[in-house]
């Protein structure tokens, strides 16, 4: 696609339950982050990921959290017994090269609401 | 303090009004990101500077490294323009980008 694809863009989970959110950034985009955004805040940093390789997770809140982009592509963010503080935006952004200044592209987000 | 403060908070403006949004970082930076977050959606990056200044139709971003001080400014504006406006830095070699707290435009036709 034209531009960093996010699905689903709403979901709804019950306290307790797993969710899986996926990612298609850009075709051949080399680097990969995931963001969350609490309402009303700015984005805070997740984990990144150059090619398949999960270089900093440095953000990830629990071990309830987890990402994989297991061929470099497509990304996975994965959080297990959500609880209601999981309840944010989170949002996907790639870019073209690595760990250079170059602009990152964005998903239009998913929002999580745990209830 | 914060390491990117945005001025002002919110910003409420009549249709056709200059707009200025600013940001002032304390960290020294490789890249300054302006982006765009409209209520509910993601966030589109409007600009990325390193020095100087740039310009994309009513939208002008400048940049002063020495004062560590970037402005937005949209020019005739619209109520389309209407959006959480954000300023990020990214420091150094650093992938990370420092956020700005954002400034909530409301454009009245």
């Amino acid at each position: 696609g034209a531009g960093v694809s996010q699905s689903p863009r709403y979901k709804v989970a019950k306290r307790g339950q797993d969710v899986a959110l996926r990612c298609d950034p850009i075709s051949g985009h080399v680097s990969l982050f995931w963001y969350q955004q609490a309402l009303g805040q700015g984005p805070e940093f997740l984990t990144y990921f150059q090619n398949e390789a999960q270089l900093d997770k440095s953000g990830l809140p629990s071990d309830r959290f987890f990402a994989e982009r297991p061929e470099g592509s497509v990304s996975t963010l994965k959080i297990q017994r959500t609880q209601q503080e999981d309840s944010a935006v989170y949002l996907c952004a790639s870019s073209p090269l690595g760990l250079t200044n170059t602009e990152a592209f964005f998903g239009q987000g998913t929002r999580l609401t745990v209830v | 303090k914060n390491e990117v403060e945005q001025s002002p908070q919110n910003l409420t403006a009549q249709e056709g009004e200059f707009i200025t949004i600013n940001c002032s970082y304390s960290v020294g930076i490789s890249a300054l990101h302006w982006l765009q977050q409209h209520p509910g959606g993601g966030i589109v990056s409007l600009f990325m500077l390193s020095s100087g200044k740039k310009k994309h139709g009513r939208l002008i971003a400048t940049i002063n490294i020495q004062e560590k001080h970037s402005s937005l400014h949209i020019t005739a504006s619209h109520p389309r323009d209407s959006a959480v406006y954000i300023c990020a830095v990214r420091s150094g070699s650093n992938y990370q980008l420092i956020w700005g707290a954002g400034t909530k435009l409301i454009i009245k036709p």
